[in-house]
């Protein structure tokens, strides 16, 4: 399977301040995702990176607080906007296989709004 | 949408025993059911699926079985050792191209 990263694997922000976490995969894949895991809690998904068009978002996820880009087929960025203490959680890139059904998952941005 | 509910949230077994997590879900349309390993402060790792064609899959000590009629379907550890122990999620890929997840389950394999 591909080699996942994220960068950084955590961070302390300031809330109001806005946060972007890298992810780079060692090969071109189609589908990448972006999800949320709050303390303790299951996955949810933010978003669908596209590449070449806007991310498709989920339902309790908006583009001007997550701001995604994806560039081309081995790189994406999440931004988190604007944080509070709410966002204070591990967020996640994963890769999909050719359909997106089969992910593997990066190692995680843990992030602490204070 | 699909909802993906797991059962039970923690599970506690002897060392040596079967541990047996079950999902149950929605969408009759959802073809495809990844289960997740997460250890403490790591990444959520595959460690087995299946398809709505295949009834059953072994790898080793795990299984996972699916019973597409009654929409659930279960992940089987045999002969559990300590390295088990880590937090086991389910997952279905619904019919708009996603992956629901169950809430989790905590399995402690005391030794």
């Amino acid at each position: 399977s591909a080699v996942i990263s994220q960068k950084p694997s955590r961070d302390i922000c300031q809330r109001g301040t806005s946060l972007t976490i890298q992810c780079q995969v060692d090969s071109q894949v189609t589908m990448m995702f972006w999800y949320r895991q709050q303390p303790g809690q299951s996955l949810t998904l933010i978003a669908t990176a596209n590449q070449g068009s806007e991310a498709t978002y989920e339902s309790g996820f908006v583009i001007d607080k997550f701001p995604i880009s994806r560039p081309n087929l081995t790189f994406s960025t999440l931004t988190v906007s604007n944080m509070s203490p709410e966002d204070s959680s591990i967020y996640l890139c994963s890769v999909g296989s050719e359909q997106g059904e089969t992910q593997y998952f990066g190692p995680g941005t843990r992030l602490l709004v204070l | 949408g699909e909802n993906v509910e797991q059962h039970p949230s923690t599970l506690s077994v002897q060392e040596g025993d079967s541990a047996v997590i079950k999902c149950t879900y929605s969408d009759s349309a959802s073809n495809y059911f990844p289960w997740y390993k997460q250890e403490l402060g790591k990444r959520p790792q595959l460690i087995i699926d299946i398809r709505s064609n295949v009834g059953e899959k072994k790898d080793q000590r795990i299984a996972v079985t699916l019973n597409k009629t009654a929409k659930h379907f279960s992940l089987h550890i045999t002969e559990t050792q300590p390295e088990d122990s880590a937090v086991y999620f389910c997952a279905a890929w619904d019919s708009s191209y996603k992956l629901i997840f169950g809430s989790g389950t905590r399995l402690l394999v005391r030794p």
